[in-house]
């Protein structure tokens, strides 16, 4: 089973719609979950942390449900900037191991 | 913020080639460096932690006498894919982490083997 699962979409939304991501982990000890956004051809770059208590950035909102072991994000009005791929990244509890999503590939339209 | 820079960008050699990618923290020190390999479509796949001053951690499937890793310093970690082929070439990224905090990515580098 891979560390961690996510739909890879693609999610096509128009301009101003809600859309929301979600991931799923097999190891219940992790400790420390992430969501980092890439463009095409370039590097990753982190959006935001994910706290137990949840947590928000302007449009971005990440959850976490340890319980489940599922975490989210939820970006409100969408811009054509936010056109992207979203990974979505656990560290485990041993060594300094980040694993990632295969990430889920959001087109926002005009 | 936290800067990570790699080099080169992009490298076209012929297959039997040996590459070397480096991998610089420029305003912190990183004990621990990641390398990951991303295929076209296909989210980052760790290939290797490098430690400062000790041997990688390779994860399982990954040939450590293909890619050598030294992490000679707290601030460079360099990649060498040995005799490389054109299963080889892909989308290589580092990364590095202040304790604490999350890591950082290098700008990529794109291989081609020819």
């Amino acid at each position: 089973r891979k560390e961690v699962e996510q739909d890879p979409g693609p999610f096509n939304v128009p301009e101003g719609a809600t859309v929301a991501f979600n991931c799923t982990y097999s190891n219940s000890a992790s400790q420390s979950f992430f969501w980092y956004r890439q463009d095409c051809r370039k590097e990753p770059k982190l959006l935001m942390s994910v706290y137990s208590s949840g947590n928000e950035d302007g449009r971005f909102t990440a959850q976490l449900n340890r319980a489940s072991q599922y975490i989210s994000l939820l970006i409100r009005d969408s811009k054509l900037s936010d056109s992207a791929t979203y990974l979505c990244v656990v560290n485990k509890n041993t060594g300094n191991q980040f694993y990632f999503g295969t990430g889920t590939s959001l087109t926002v339209i005009p | 913020g936290a800067v990570v820079s790699q080099h080169p960008s992009w490298v076209i050699c012929k297959s039997g080639t040996s590459v070397k990618i480096e991998c610089r923290s420029l305003d912190f020190q990183a004990t621990t460096m990641f390398w990951y390999r991303q295929f076209p479509k296909q989210s980052l796949m760790l290939m290797a932690t490098s430690n400062e001053g000790s041997k990688a951690t390779y994860e399982q499937g990954v040939e450590k006498d293909k890619f050598l890793i030294n992490h000679a310093s707290l601030t460079l970690s360099t990649l060498t894919v040995t005799s490389a082929h054109p299963e080889d070439s892909s989308f290589y990224i580092c990364s590095a982490r202040e304790v604490g905090l999350p890591q950082h990515f290098g700008d990529g580098t794109r291989l081609s083997i020819l």
